[in-house]
């Protein structure tokens, strides 16, 4: 069964560090892998997709994502963390060749950022 | 351009009452999906249309849920009756291609709350 982890809760990181926001991801073929956000009382933002080519991927914000097939892994990573990065993100993943285009998300990690 | 509509943005209702949630997706989107994040876990999906078929309806959790999507514009879930399971945010999505590996469009979701 395709499945998404998203390991930690929350993740405090001070403003100007950098961050992680980790995921590992189980499918039974290639996978289409998906960042969102979710700010405060809004709908869920795209942040970026991996479908396939360079392993690092770069989105919205500033944000990247780097795929690891041996690791099964999408970790999101950004250099320098704004406060207003604080938000609950969530990654989700969509089977390669499945016949739906449904998405499996993991349960959302919380970002927050200590000025 | 528009975003992804969702009326109403909350709704409290009594055991055993009816509900029904209305989605509005970006126009020209052939594709909507109807999701709901229950109690802080992770978002699940409940169906997909395409225009007006539904593609699947593996994710919906028995029949007192009823999806809609007359004339493969906007979509409509019934709640009939309601349990106080069934509280939670759901979201409705739209993407614009089947078969392409577009990005889902998220709206802001409706909060329902089931007393």
């Amino acid at each position: 069964a395709q499945s998404v982890a998203q390991p930690e809760d929350q993740v405090n990181v001070a403003e100007g560090n950098p961050l992680t926001v980790k995921c590992t991801y189980s499918v039974s073929g290639n996978p289409y892998l998906f960042w969102y956000v979710q700010y405060p009382n809004r709908g869920l933002q795209f942040l970026l997709k991996y479908i396939t080519g360079d392993n690092l991927v770069k989105g919205s914000y500033g944000f990247e994502a780097e795929f690891n097939k041996s690791q099964t892994s999408f970790h999101l990573k950004k250099p320098s963390a704004l406060v207003s990065d604080s938000a609950l993100y969530f990654c989700a993943v969509r089977d390669h060749g499945g016949a739906t285009n449904k998405l499996i998300f993991g349960t959302g990690t919380l970002l927050a950022v200590q000025p | 351009e528009a975003g992804v509509t969702q009326f109403p943005s909350h709704s409290v209702i009594e055991k055993g009452q009816t509900v029904t949630l209305r989605c509005d997706p970006i126009s020209g989107h052939d594709n909507l999906y109807w999701y709901r994040r229950v109690m802080g876990k992770e978002i699940k999906f409940l169906l997909h249309f395409v225009k007006e078929s539904k593609q699947d309806e593996s994710g919906m959790p028995n029949n007192r849920f009823l999806a809609e999507r007359t004339g493969g514009t906007y979509s409509t879930l019934k709640v009939q009756p309601a349990e106080l399971e069934d509280s939670g945010v759901y979201f409705c999505a739209s993407s614009q291609e089947w078969g392409a590996v577009d990005e889902q469009f998220f709206g802001p979701g409706t909060r329902l709350t089931v007393l």
